[in-house]
């Protein structure tokens, strides 16, 4: 079955510290993982990462795929209370269908 | 451009009634996605489609249905409303084999008593 895993379920830090966060998949025909933040509401996209673009980063925030240990990880750097979210980690379910399957995401909250 | 719209954003229903959910886009996309959000269950695909008048069944379709009239339409419609149906509806659309990721809808709030 396919599933995806997230940990941990939710995180409590200060302004400042370093946070990572896991995602790791079972799927078949691995092709693509995302990583979406979700205030609010509606989730918003930070990274895709393939087979061909395993790392990717973006100000502070930066994600690497392990497709050996099939996971990826979402590190947040000098974290700010606007960080403050739920992350979302999907990936694709059959490669090339466009089918996502969510893990139950990372509630990470941010104190000043 | 609004991207990915919602109607309704919130919605009381009483249990066995029905609506529908109406999702639309601008972006010319061709597939487009129903989600639900759940305390501690994350998005869960309901239905799917990948084209104008195609559907297609996700991981928890029982109680819903859609269709996929026009390309920039997607419409969720719940027949008989259960309180396992109390959610949060998120609609998505993506265009394949350009920047693939799925552009997110503001959500609709359901409430079955």
């Amino acid at each position: 079955e396919d599933k995806v895993v997230q940990s941990p379920l939710s995180l409590v830090v200060h302004e400042g510290d370093t946070v990572t966060l896991n995602c790791s998949y079972e799927v078949t025909n691995f092709r693509s993982l995302l990583w979406y933040k979700q205030e609010k509401k509606a989730p918003t996209f930070l990274f895709m990462l393939t087979s061909s673009g395993i790392e990717k980063k973006s100000g502070r925030l930066s994600s690497i795929l392990d497709k050996k240990e099939l996971s990826s990880i979402l590190n947040i750097t000098a974290t700010q209370t606007g960080d403050s979210a739920i992350y979302l980690c999907a990936v694709e379910a059959i490669g090339g269908t466009y089918k996502y399957i969510f893990g139950t995401g990372t509630r990470l909250k941010v104190l000043a | 451009n609004a991207g990915v719209t919602q109607t309704p954003k919130f919605r009381v229903l009483k249990t066995g009634q029905s609506m529908t959910l109406l999702c639309a886009q601008d972006m010319n996309h061709e597939y487009m996605y129903w989600y639900r959000q759940d305390p501690g269950m994350g998005l869960r695909l309901i239905h799917y489609s990948v084209g104008e008048g195609t559907t297609a069944k996700g991981e928890v379709p029982d109680g819903y249905n859609v269709s996929r009239l026009k390309k920039q339409n997607f419409l969720l419609g719940l027949e008989s409303a259960a309180p396992s149906q109390t959610s949060v509806y998120f609609c998505a659309s993506l265009n394949p084999g350009l920047q693939e990721t799925q552009y997110f809808g503001p959500g609709t709030r359901l409430l079955v008593l």
